[in-house]
């Protein structure tokens, strides 16, 4: 049974560009977070996404933007980017119906780096 | 805002058990305390959870006092592979989804 799955693990991007990471969750669950991940910093949620919707959002600027698709999958978009925005993000997959006990199930992340 | 509070750093000698305390003076009557921990360059791993009783599973126990402002979550036999960031945290929980709103955690060091 795969487990959460994140591409690229790590990439490199110029300020003012553009990202699109992706994630693939956990079998049986249909619900994804994206946190950032500052070095020496614990994960900031970002936002997360259920039945194709983001259902919550956390302070982050419009330029974070996210995408669900039928199958479960995400991808997290970053516009216009500034050094700032390197971090490594981190995908998590949940299930929101029952079963549900809340625990979280994280992929080993995306790491970008902004010059 | 963080919900909990817990120590920057902790040692352990291996094969002890390590004892993390976590406080959660502010959480209400309904929230859940959840532990997670984070391997260098590893994503963040669930270890437990837990309301008011004490909880235990293959990898910890988790002591939450009875008045549930504090927690303590105990590996029983640390092994160098449990040096990681361990992150107690009270999660928000609405429209039947958790957030977790991490801290800085607690950097354990387990010692040969």
């Amino acid at each position: 049974d795969a487990g959460v799955t994140q591409s690229p693990t790590h990439l490199i991007k110029t300020r003012g560009q553009q990202v699109t990471l992706r994630c693939s969750p956990k079998s049986g669950h249909d619900t994804v977070s994206w946190y950032q991940q500052a070095l020496g910093q614990g994960p900031q949620f970002i936002f997360q996404y259920y039945e194709e919707e983001e259902r919550q959002r956390g302070n982050f600027p419009d330029r974070f933007s996210g995408h669900q698709f039928p199958n479960y999958s995400s991808e997290l978009n970053v516009n216009a980017l500034l050094l700032g925005d390197s971090a490594l993000y981190l995908c998590a997959s949940s299930r929101t119906g029952q079963p549900n006990t809340g625990e979280l199930f994280f992929g080993e992340g995306s790491r970008l780096t902004v010059l | 805002d963080a919900k909990t509070t817990q120590p920057t750093s902790m040692d352990c000698a291996e094969g002890r058990a390590a004892n993390l305390p976590c406080n959660h003076s502010t959480i209400s009557g309904n929230e859940y305390v959840y532990w997670y921990r984070q391997i260098h360059s590893q994503g963040p791993q669930y270890i437990i959870h837990g309301l008011k009783n004490n909880e235990t599973n293959e990898m910890a126990s988790l002591i939450i006092t009875e008045d549930r402002k504090s927690s303590t979550l105990i590996l029983p036999h640390a092994t160098l592979r449990d040096t990681a960031v361990y992150y107690c945290i009270a999660p928000y929980s609405g429209a039947g989804s958790y957030q977790l709103t991490f801290g800085k955690g607690t950097k354990l060091s387990v010692i040969p």
